[in-house]
């Protein structure tokens, strides 16, 4: 059984404050890590996909960084706006098999 | 374009009934990914076609579960014998080839069993 851990499951910050999330998985088997956002009412939404060890990717705001050895993914916002607030997903997969593993995900809240 | 469509929104049905739930993939994704998201988890991996035959159903609960993409694009999910502890959003997602690519997720189906 494969398991994907994401950290803090919430958090709550002030518009403008920068702030990060951790997702970890297993560091054999690594073939791909996505990232994903999910507002209420809406469907997940794409965020990143991650597959070499140092990968570092930027959209707008919000980057990400890949450490395959060590089997962590960290997701990064810079001044929080109001409309980041979702849920955010990460999800691994093996390779081994067509299965994308999410974990429960990380519910940021972002107060005006 | 189109995004990734899934009919009914929402569907209540008693326990012990058979329901349908329907997805229209983005045109062109040879990729289609079926999951179930509980309360407090993320999504559970149910089964993925790559065209029209299912290349890996493992995630499929039990027999009372199947699904089908007869011509390699609108996918259908069955659940039979419907049970109290099927409820929960079901997504369905599609992708342009492999889990290398960005997974484009439907608003999903929420059942709930009575």
């Amino acid at each position: 059984i494969l398991n994907v851990e994401q950290s803090p499951q919430s958090l709550h910050v002030q518009e403008g404050d920068s702030t990060n999330f951790t997702c970890s998985f297993p560091s054999s088997n690594f073939y791909a890590l996505h990232w994903y956002r999910w507002e209420t009412a809406k469907s997940p939404e794409a965020l990143f996909v991650m597959t070499l060890n140092g990968d570092e990717k930027k959209k707008g705001r919000i980057s990400a960084t890949l450490n395959t050895k060590e089997g962590y993914s960290y997701l990064y916002i810079k001044g929080s706006q109001p409309e980041d607030s979702a849920t955010y997903l990460c999800a691994f997969y093996t390779g081994a098999n067509s299965k994308l593993t999410f974990g429960k995900g990380i519910t940021l809240s972002v107060r005006p | 374009g189109a995004g990734v469509s899934q009919t009914p929104s929402n569907k209540v049905t008693e326990k012990g009934k058979y329901v349908e739930l329907r997805c229209d993939p983005i045109s062109g994704h040879t990729a289609l990914y079926w999951y179930r998201q509980s309360l407090g988890q993320g999504p559970e991996f149910l089964i993925y076609f790559q065209g029209t035959g299912a290349a890996d159903d493992s995630g499929l609960p039990n027999d009372r579960f199947f699904a089908v993409r007869p011509e390699g694009s609108v996918s259908t999910l069955k659940i039979q014998r419907t049970e109290r502890g099927d409820s929960a959003v079901y997504l369905c997602a599609s992708s342009k080839d492999s889990v290398y690519s960005e997974q484009y997720f439907g608003p999903g189906t929420r059942l709930t069993v009575t």
